[in-house]
């Protein structure tokens, strides 16, 4: 069964930390990973992509990497500020003679000043 | 260049009636997929629309349907509402040639039913 999995649930840590999130997934054949941002009540909002041979995308203080080996995603965000108060969501799209993407239930991400 | 729009913002609706939200695709755009997402969850396939057809489709009963205008912007109805189908709605728009699929989510539209 395909399935994305994230970790932690929620997290909260002090403005200008760094954190880490990670996905784990079970999908096949696998095309692309993204990380997006989704703010309470709006749509999600694309920070990274990344496809089978990429290990790290950066994007500002975001950065994300890939283990398409072990099937697992991070996503790393640098000297966190208010703003970044979020859930944060791994998908993964597969092709199967149609794209087909599978969202992880997501990350819910606390910064405190 | 406007951005995948939704109406309504929000809306509130009484057990056993219905309702249609509505989409207007990202500019250039030929592909709509609308999105269920529940409180504290990850969105959740409903279907896709292209060439006014629905191309796909997720584990949704038949109580949700939908239409795509030769405008691409699309409609998603949902009849004899249930309590449990309060939930944010998205609606994401692409290109079918686009190869990386990358999707433009709408803000959603917050159903309330009560």
């Amino acid at each position: 069964k395909n399935q994305v999995e994230q970790s932690p649930q929620s997290l909260i840590i002090l403005e200008g930390k760094n954190c880490t999130l990670q996905c784990n997934y079970t999908v096949s054949p696998f095309s692309n990973l993204r990380w997006y941002k989704q703010d309470t009540g709006r749509g999600p909002v694309s920070l990274t992509i990344m496809t089978f041979s990429e290990n790290t995308k950066s994007n500002g203080r975001y950065t994300a990497t890939l283990d398409a080996d072990t099937k697992q995603s991070s996503l790393h965000i640098t000297a966190s500020q208010l703003s970044d108060s979020a859930s944060y969501i791994c998908v993964v799209t597969i092709y199967t003679g149609g794209f087909k993407t599978i969202f992880g239930a997501g990350t819910r991400l606390f910064v405190k000043a | 260049d406007a951005g995948v729009t939704q109406s309504p913002t929000h809306l509130i609706k009484t057990r056993g009636q219905q309702v249609t939200l509505r989409c207007s695709p990202k500019s250039g755009h030929d592909t709509v997929s609308w999105y269920q997402q529940a409180l504290g969850q990850g969105p959740q396939f409903i279907f896709q629309y292209y060439e006014e057809e629905e191309r796909q489709r997720g584990n949704f009963p038949d109580r949700f349907s939908g239409h795509q205008f030769p405008n691409y912007s699309s409609e998603l109805n949902v009849n004899a509402l249930l309590l449990g189908d309060s939930a944010l709605y998205l609606c994401a728009s692409s290109l079918a040639r686009d190869r990386t699929y990358e999707q433009y989510f709408g803000p959603g539209t917050r159903l309330t039913v009560t």
